[in-house]
């Protein structure tokens, strides 16, 4: 069945430094979206993409989907304490609502 | 918007015991969908629904589990009898027409 991968599963950073976490498919998506979970928490969308190539920023946060539409990633700019938490990206290929979470990235930042 | 609404937040049982975990989704919304978390198996899709329907329930682990959706408000899912291994965070989310989920805040399940 449909897998997503993250890369790397876990990453810790100083405050103020950059953070990256790599979603990778093995088929190609109709769209892919991305979620953030606080600990303790629930998953929470940030956003959606859709175009091969697409790029869309909010704020430090910089989302990128990859020409053939079977990676994406994930950049933040400059973290910061409240940056902390689990980073899925939920992949959807086309069939209905379904999507298959990634194995998630959990951020730690420390200042 | 009171979002998705799940109850109980917790919920210590026996094994062999049945549990039932509820879930309102938000109004208006045509998908609903339950998911377990844990830290070795991750976010994992275990059933969903499209206006009502069971559309996909090939995430649902053994016969023990079952869920419901009896109206477009509601949904059930139940674990019978209840094992150890069952112990994780099962989360309910709706969403509208495909678009993003909208998660509920989950229910702790532990089975002793």
């Amino acid at each position: 069945g449909q897998q997503v991968m993250q890369i790397p599963q876990y990453q810790h950073v100083q405050e103020g430094e950059d953070f990256t976490t790599y979603c990778n498919s093995s088929t190609t998506l109709s769209n892919i979206q991305w979620y953030k979970q606080r600990p303790g928490g629930h998953p929470v969308f940030l956003i959606q993409l859709v175009k091969s190539g697409e790029v869309k920023k909010q704020k430090r946060l910089t989302f990128q989907f990859g020409e053939a539409k079977k990676n994406s990633s994930l950049h933040i700019t400059a973290t910061q304490t409240t940056d902390v938490g689990t980073y899925f990206c939920a992949a959807n290929t086309g069939t209905a609502s379904k999507l298959t979470f990634g194995t998630g990235t959990r951020l730690q930042v420390t200042l | 918007d009171a979002g998705v609404i799940q109850s109980p937040r917790h919920e210590v049982t026996e094994m062999g015991q049945e549990v039932t975990l509820r879930c309102k989704p938000i109004s208006g919304h045509n998908s609903l969908f339950w998911y377990r978390q844990t830290m070795m198996r991750g976010l994992e899709l275990l059933i969903y629904f499209n206006n009502n329907v069971p559309i996909d329930d090939s995430g649902m682990p053994e016969d023990r589990f079952s869920a419901k959706m009896p109206n477009a408000s509601f949904s059930t899912l139940k674990i019978q009898p209840s094992e150890p291994r069952d112990s994780a965070v099962y989360f309910c989310a709706s969403s509208l027409a495909g678009r993003e989920q909208y998660f509920g805040p989950g229910t702790r399940l532990t089975v002793t």
